[in-house]
């Protein structure tokens, strides 16, 4: 299985901040990588898939890129709803594998 | 709107078999384009994809190497639900647990998610 990791594990920022989130695989894949931000006691929402396209309803702040081995999310001013702990996901056609998380802290 | 409400117990006993039980509203476990998941999140292991059920023409499923030898999952198409089915379970299998529908089941990203359930292991 593809490992993924994501760095920070926590991150500190103000609101209007500029925040960029990095996520690695352990082998090179194509663009089959979504991004998912989960607040206490929900589920994961999705936000971004195929590495940079914006799932309906998600704020245009935040935007995906990156291929092969490295991607980053990025969120351009940092809302107070956008506090919470984001995953990176990699998938193909028969199975997923997530990043252990970032969580984005008030500093 | 799509639509998912998990229900099932809370606590199993180690050794005994986990059943939970994912209803979907909005749409059908027969698509012949979304697929169907469960995924698990505990401390220890995080975020933990387990498999999936979809149809095309028959239904398939997919499991991870992690609980291939324990799992199944099942549609029912009378009731438009699916459910999970993990055997042996010990208090390492104590995690909330997630389904969620895959827009196709070329792109295994998940768009949808029920509320989840706290299952613990304990005797």
């Amino acid at each position: 299985d593809i490992q993924m990791t994501q760095s920070p594990s926590t991150l500190s920022a103000s609101v209007g901040d500029r925040v960029t989130i990095t996520c690695r695989a352990s082998q090179s894949f194509t663009t089959w990588l979504a991004w998912y931000q989960q607040k206490p006691g929900k589920a994961p929402k999705l936000l971004i898939y195929k590495a940079s396209t914006l799932q309906s309803g998600v704020p245009s702040r935040f935007s995906g890129s990156g291929s092969g081995t490295e991607f980053t999310l990025t969120i351009s001013s940092l809302q107070p709803d956008d506090f919470a702990t984001y995953y990176c996901q990699q998938y193909n056609s028969y199975s997923a594998t997530f990043g252990q998380g970032t969580k984005v802290e008030i500093k | 709107q799509v639509q998912l409400q998990q229900s099932g117990p809370g606590l199993v006993k180690p050794s005994q078999t986990l059943s939970l039980t994912c209803a979907i509203s909005g749409d059908s476990v027969s698509s012949d384009s979304a697929a169907w998941n469960w995924i698990r999140q505990s401390p220890s292991r995080g975020l933990e994809w387990l498999g999936r059920t979809y149809y095309r023409s028959k239904f398939y499923n997919d499991y991870a190497l992690s609980v291939q030898s324990r799992i199944t999952i099942k549609p029912d198409t009378s009731k438009n639900q699916f459910t999970l089915q993990l055997n042996s379970v010990t208090p390492e299998d104590t995690a909330v647990y997630y389904c969620a529908r895959a827009d196709t089941a070329m792109d295994n990203y998940f768009d949808y998610w029920g509320q989840g359930t706290l299952l613990t292991v304990s005797s």
